[in-house]
């Protein structure tokens, strides 16, 4: 069976330090790779997305990235943390087919607080 | 306009007590809907899938009515186990092999003795 794995589970940064989030996918090869961040009150935005090894699209400008250096695994970093990066971080993942495509498996999150 | 709308709530019930939710979306073009289930500080999960023809799960029941843009969750003898938030969540247009989702804002749902 697939499983996800989100790490760390809980962390406080301060203001401009870096920041790298990881997520491995375990079961399923070639899957589709999501990061969604949930501010406070707010519902799940989609940050990046990935189809493949190093094909990475952003949704929305931000101070954050992300890479597929290997086809399970997907990473979320900054350089510098700004006190608006505060909040739930969620990776994903879904298979190719037209019908699972849209059936999302989330990692257990990351939930980050800069101060 | 958001993409999708919900009802934040909070919805309060008693346990055995019928609650139902509804969600509206914007965009025309969507093919896929679902509802996802999401604990405290949790993950969300999905719950069930919305087909055009209704469908029902346990005590679980998903309505879409497209031409008003409109799915509906109705939960029948609620549980206390059924306290949690309610993500409705719809693709964003014809079916391809990337799920790319807009999520609902999430109906909370508390359930009493």
């Amino acid at each position: 069976s697939q499983t996800i794995h989100q790490w760390p589970a809980t962390l406080v940064q301060p203001v401009g330090s870096p920041l790298s989030l990881e997520c491995t996918v375990e079961g399923t090869s070639n899957p589709n790779l999501y990061w969604y961040r949930q501010a406070a009150g707010r519902g799940l935005q989609l940050l990046f997305y990935s189809v493949g090894i190093g094909q990475i699209s952003s949704e929305v400008p931000q101070n954050l990235s992300a890479s597929r250096p290997q086809d399970r695994q997907f990473i979320l970093s900054s350089k510098k943390l700004l006190l608006s990066d505060s909040g739930f971080y969620l990776c994903a993942w879904s298979d190719r087919t037209p019908g699972g495509a849209n059936v999302l498996t989330f990692g257990a999150g990351s939930r980050l607080t800069v101060l | 306009r958001k993409e999708v709308e919900q009802d934040p709530g909070p919805f309060n019930v008693p346990e055995g007590a019928t609650v139902a939710f509804n969600c509206t979306y914007s965009n025309s073009a969507s093919q896929s809907f679902f509802w996802y289930r999401q604990d405290c500080r949790k993950e969300p999960k999905l719950l069930m899938s919305v087909y055009s023809s209704g469908n029902e799960d346990g005590r679980f029941t998903a309505q879409l009515n497209r031409a008003s843009q409109y799915i509906s969750l109705l939960i029948r003898d609620s549980k206390l186990s059924d306290s949690a938030t309610y993500l409705c969540v719809v693709n964003r247009g014809r079916g391809s092999t990337l799920g790319r989702l807009y999520f609902g804002r999430g109906t909370q749902l508390t359930v009493w003795p």
